[in-house]
């Protein structure tokens, strides 16, 4: 089944304890990104990858880090968390990027507490 | 920057009627427009993409039309039913291709 998954789907932390979150997709995109969901400000993009080694910021990523090592792979990282960055996560990847016809396929999403 | 809005906020309606969602943006350089549906505490489902080149998309129940002119997008619902009840959200691909930006969303509640 074609799919976007990531890890954990829920992971309660404390400020400073860093942590990665892994995001995979099965259907050799090039194009993933990284998205937080807060109520009232909507989904916001942090960081994008346009392919293996290309990444480049979104319109909030400080307190963040991305690598895209493989292909399928592009985890998130926080290095030293803090508590706004409590919020739901969005991994998301599409076929091209910069192309026609780039429908974007959504992770089921994780869920991040930092106390 | 590209803003990207959506009217209604909300939006409750009974069942069997049709309804109009409204997205517009403020800039008319873009590579195509998406329509997602979010339920509560999960994902985002993918319902149409329109490219910029295109005017309208059509899947089942769906109409999804683009006005890239005026900035602006709608989502029609036909027949709504209980199960369309969501949160359905418009995002907006700029031209480079790389960044996506997203409404903040309708709430839609279709009641038996």
């Amino acid at each position: 089944e074609a799919q976007v998954t990531q890890n954990p789907r829920y992971l309660i932390t404390v400020t400073g304890k860093k942590l990665t979150v892994t995001c995979s997709q099965n259907m050799n995109h090039e194009y993933m990104s990284w998205y937080r969901q807060d109520p009232g400000l909507g989904l916001r993009q942090i960081y994008y990858s346009m392919n293996v080694e290309v990444t480049d910021k979104g319109d909030v990523p400080e307190g963040y880090k991305v690598s895209r090592k493989e292909k399928r792979n592009f985890p998130l990282i926080l290095e030293s968390p803090s508590p706004n960055q409590t919020s739901l996560y969005f991994c998301a990847s599409s076929l091209l990027a910069g192309s026609l016809g780039n429908e974007q396929f959504f992770g089921p999403g994780t869920r991040l507490t930092v106390l | 920057k590209q803003e990207v809005t959506q009217i209604p906020a909300a939006l409750s309606v009974p069942e069997g009627e049709n309804l109009v969602l409204n997205c517009s943006f403020t800039d008319s350089a873009i590579y195509n427009l998406q329509w997602f549906r979010q339920d509560p505490g999960k994902g985002l489902t993918s319902l149409l993409l329109i490219q910029s080149s295109q005017r309208e998309q059509t899947s089942g129940r769906l109409n999804a039309s683009l006005d890239k002119s005026s900035g602006r997008s709608t989502l029609y619902i036909a027949a709504s039913q209980p199960g369309d009840s969501a949160t359905y959200l418009c995002a907006v691909m700029g031209d480079s291709g790389y960044a996506l930006n997203f409404g903040k969303g309708t709430s839609l509640l279709v009641t038996p």
